[in-house]
């Protein structure tokens, strides 16, 4: 049964290009949402979604952050035009349920973006 | 605005010492609270989790929380570490109205030293 699949891994960007990160979300589950962790910091909650959805994007940077779960293929959180303070461990959860659900969310591996 | 405080950034342990992670949370409203571990290279496990019922929670691989209302508190406890419990502790929580955002504490890295 796998887990929640994030790609890439890793991922380092120059000053002012994009960055795509991808979530696919748990079999089963429809509710994905982003976390964010600068360093030395907890996981900061961005983005809820659901297929085709936005729930809650109050976390989410006002510019240049973007996130869409279309109704086939995985969740992406794209970041236009990055910068040195995009640097920061990017984390995906999914649940089978969401809103006012007690399920857990199970968190993908993580991708690492790195802006030189 | 909700927060949560994890006191201690880093702990060091030798084998088979007790373990006591403290954690607590500012929210007036009733809350779900977790604990979560991330071993190196890995991501976020769930250890346990505290909806209502028994305040004292058990989960896997021997650790358990007690959840203290009057104190705001859910601190995690394992009796003997281990060296495989070497890995980042996250305390969390969610309100139950918005129960899909955590909020997460700083972390807490643990080494156990053999």
């Amino acid at each position: 049964n796998a887990g929640v699949m994030q790609n890439p891994r890793h991922l380092v960007r120059r000053r002012g290009q994009e960055a795509r990160l991808r979530c696919s979300p748990m079999k089963g589950h429809s509710h994905v949402y982003w976390y964010r962790q600068l360093p030395e910091e907890g996981l900061k909650f961005m983005v809820y979604l659901q297929k085709e959805n936005i729930i809650d994007e109050s976390g989410m940077p006002k510019e240049r952050f973007s996130a869409e779960f279309p109704k086939e293929g995985p969740s992406i959180l794209r970041i236009q035009q990055v910068v040195r303070g995009d640097s920061a461990a990017y984390f995906c959860a999914s649940s089978p349920l969401g809103g006012q659900s007690r399920q857990p969310q199970h968190f993908g591996d993580g991708t690492r973006l790195s802006i030189l | 605005a909700q927060s949560v405080s994890q006191h201690n950034h880093h702990v060091i342990l030798s084998e088979a010492a007790s373990l006591e992670l403290g954690c607590n949370y500012s929210y007036g409203g009733t809350v779900n609270l977790f604990w979560y571990v991330q071993y190196p290279g890995q991501h976020l496990q769930l250890l346990l989790k505290y909806f209502s019922g028994d305040p004292l929670v058990k989960g896997i691989k021997g650790f358990e929380a007690e959840f203290i209302k009057s104190k705001f508190s859910f601190n995690l406890r394992k009796p003997s570490v281990q060296w495989s419990d070497t890995a980042e502790y996250f305390c969390a929580v969610n309100a139950m109205d918005s129960s899909y955002k955590l909020i997460f504490g700083s972390g807490t890295r643990l080494l156990v030293r053999p």
